[in-house]
């Protein structure tokens, strides 16, 4: 069973700050994807990465896949009230089309 | 892009009663769905894998007479809640991939059945 531990839980900051969100694992994902999800919504696709050591960005937003698949961050930079939801991260591993999903981050910037 | 979309959106309903939520594709076809539940300020816990044509493939410890999949066509797939109970209640999402398109295709989540039971 592959597992994907998904850190901080909770993060609740100022606007205007960083922050980043760790995923890890010991096993090897195909690729990885994080989504943003709302209250009372489903999960929305924000990236996904494949190549090992591939770093994307979006807006303020910094996505990075381990150079050996097993481990991705995001980072968010200068922090927005907009920014407030949960982020999860989830990895495809072997099984196809099954995604492993991280215990998700809330995350509540204030203004 | 591709949309999934999930029906109804919320019911309140009195124990015992069975209850079908559908997962549709909209704009493609997909070969595999898949049912999710989630629990509040918690992540997504994957229930079962359905498959068009043929029998779902469920995650250890879901009752599969509980939580009936029937996925008869490329576009629908749908959830049966059989005799809900209050411990039922719950978020469930499902979502379609796009791997019948490419290799490493995310997968696309509809926005979710608030089930309530009272």
């Amino acid at each position: 069973t592959q597992l994907l531990e998904q850190s901080p839980q909770f993060l609740s900051i100022q606007e205007g700050e960083n922050l980043t969100v760790y995923c890890n694992s010991s096993s090897v994902f195909s690729s990885l994807q994080w989504y943003r999800q709302e209250p009372g919504e489903g999960p929305v696709l924000l990236v996904t990465v494949v190549t090992g050591g591939e770093v994307k960005k979006l807006k303020r937003l910094t996505f990075q896949f381990g150079d050996a698949r097993k481990d991705s961050s995001l980072h968010i930079t200068a922090a927005q009230p907009g920014d407030t939801g949960l982020y999860l991260c989830a990895g495809m591993g072997t099984s196809y089309g099954k995604l492993t999903f991280g215990q998700g981050t809330i995350l509540t910037v204030h203004p | 892009g591709a949309v999934v979309s999930q029906h109804p959106s919320r019911v309140i309903c009195k124990s015992g009663t069975s209850v079908k939520i559908e997962c549709r594709s909209l704009d493609f076809q997909a070969t595999t769905m898949f049912w999710y539940r989630q629990f509040p300020k918690q992540s997504l816990m994957l229930m079962a894998t359905s498959n068009e044509g043929s029998k779902a493939t469920y995650e250890q410890g879901v009752e599969k007479d509980k939580f009936l999949i029937n996925h008869a066509s490329l576009t629908l797939s749908t959830l049966t809640v059989t005799s809900a109970h209050p411990e039922d209640s719950s978020f469930y999402i499902c979502s379609a991939d796009l791997q019948g398109y490419g290799s490493n295709q995310p997968q696309h989540f509809g926005d979710g059945t608030r089930l309530s039971i009272l």
